[in-house]
C-alpha cells in the first residue's frame, strides 16, 4: 500500500460548483498533515495545515480522520485560478521535517 | 522575507556531462535541506536528506554517487547530477527547513528542470 493515496482524476467541475478531494495515509503515527498546491510543474505551495478539529479558510475546508487515516479538502464556489493539481501531504513528526507527498489530484475548472 | 531560491529554473546538457543545481535560503538558516525529484505525473519523491556540516542520508534507490549533495554552509546546499544520462531528466527541487522567529519553517525553491540530450 503507498504511503500516501489519492485520486488522480482530473476532476472537471464548472465555476461555482463544490468539488471535494480525498486522501489515505498508511502510517497511523503521522501527526501532520498538509494540503499544497502546485501549478503547471512549478514548486508546491502551501495551501493550509489540517487539524484534527478541522479547518477553514475562505473557501478551503479541510479535515482529518486519525481513525479511518484520511483527510480532505472541499473548495466552495471554484474559480478559474483554483485550477492546478493539490498534493496530499503528511508528515511523520516527531522532530522530522520530512514530507511525504500523495501524486496529487487535477483540479481544471471550466468557465 | 524568507525564500529559498534555486538556480538554474531550466538547464539543457549532453549526455555524460555534470550538471549543479543551487539552493539558498534568504534571510533564514537552513538546517536542514531536502532534495526531491519529480517525474511528469507522478508524485515528488524525496531523494535526499541533508543537514548542515553532515552527510547527506540517501533515499533507497538513490545512487549517492551519482547524485552529491553539498551542504557546507547553513544557507546554502547544492544538488551535482554527475554523468548525466537521458533518464536524469526530470524535476528536482529543494526543501529548506529552519527557524524563521522562532517558529520552525518550511520553503520550497523553483525547481530546476533538467534534459540530458
Amino acid at each position: 500500500r503507498k504511503e500516501v493515496e489519492q485520486d488522480p482524476g482530473p476532476f472537471n467541475v464548472p465555476e461555482g460548483a463544490t468539488v471535494a478531494f480525498n486522501c489515505t495515509y498508511s502510517n497511523s503515527a503521522s501527526q501532520s498533515f498538509f494540503w499544497y498546491r502546485q501549478d503547471c510543474r512549478k514548486e508546491p505551495k502551501l495551501l493550509m495545515s489540517v487539524y484534527s478539529s478541522g479547518n477553514e479558510d475562505g473557501r478551503f475546508t479541510a479535515q482529518l480522520n486519525r481513525a479511518s487515516q484520511y483527510i480532505s479538502l472541499l473548495i466552495r464556489d471554484s474559480k478559474l485560478s483554483d485550477s492546478a493539481t493539490y498534493l496530499c501531504v503528511v508528515n511523520l513528526g516527531a522532530g522530522s521535517y520530512q514530507l511525504t507527498f500523495g501524486k496529487g489530484t487535477k483540479l481544471s475548472v471550466i468557465p | 522575507g524568507a525564500v529559498v531560491s534555486q538556480h538554474p529554473s531550466r538547464v539543457i546538457c549532453k549526455s555524460g556531462t555534470s550538471v549543479k543545481i543551487e539552493c539558498r535560503s534568504l534571510d533564514f538558516q537552513a538546517t536542514t535541506m531536502f532534495w526531491y525529484r519529480q517525474f511528469p505525473k507522478q508524485s515528488l519523491m524525496l531523494m535526499a536528506t541533508s543537514n548542515e556540516g553532515s552527510k547527506a542520508t540517501y533515499e533507497q534507490g538513490v545512487e549517492k554517487d551519482k547524485f552529491l549533495i553539498n551542504h557546507a554552509s547553513l544557507t546554502l546546499s547544492t544538488l551535482t547530477v554527475t554523468s548525466a544520462h537521458p533518464e536524469d531528466s526530470s524535476f528536482y527541487i529543494c526543501s529548506a527547513r529552519g527557524l524563521v522567529q522562532g517558529r520552525p519553517e518550511a520553503f520550497f525553491g523553483q525547481g530546476t528542470r533538467l534534459t540530458v540530450v
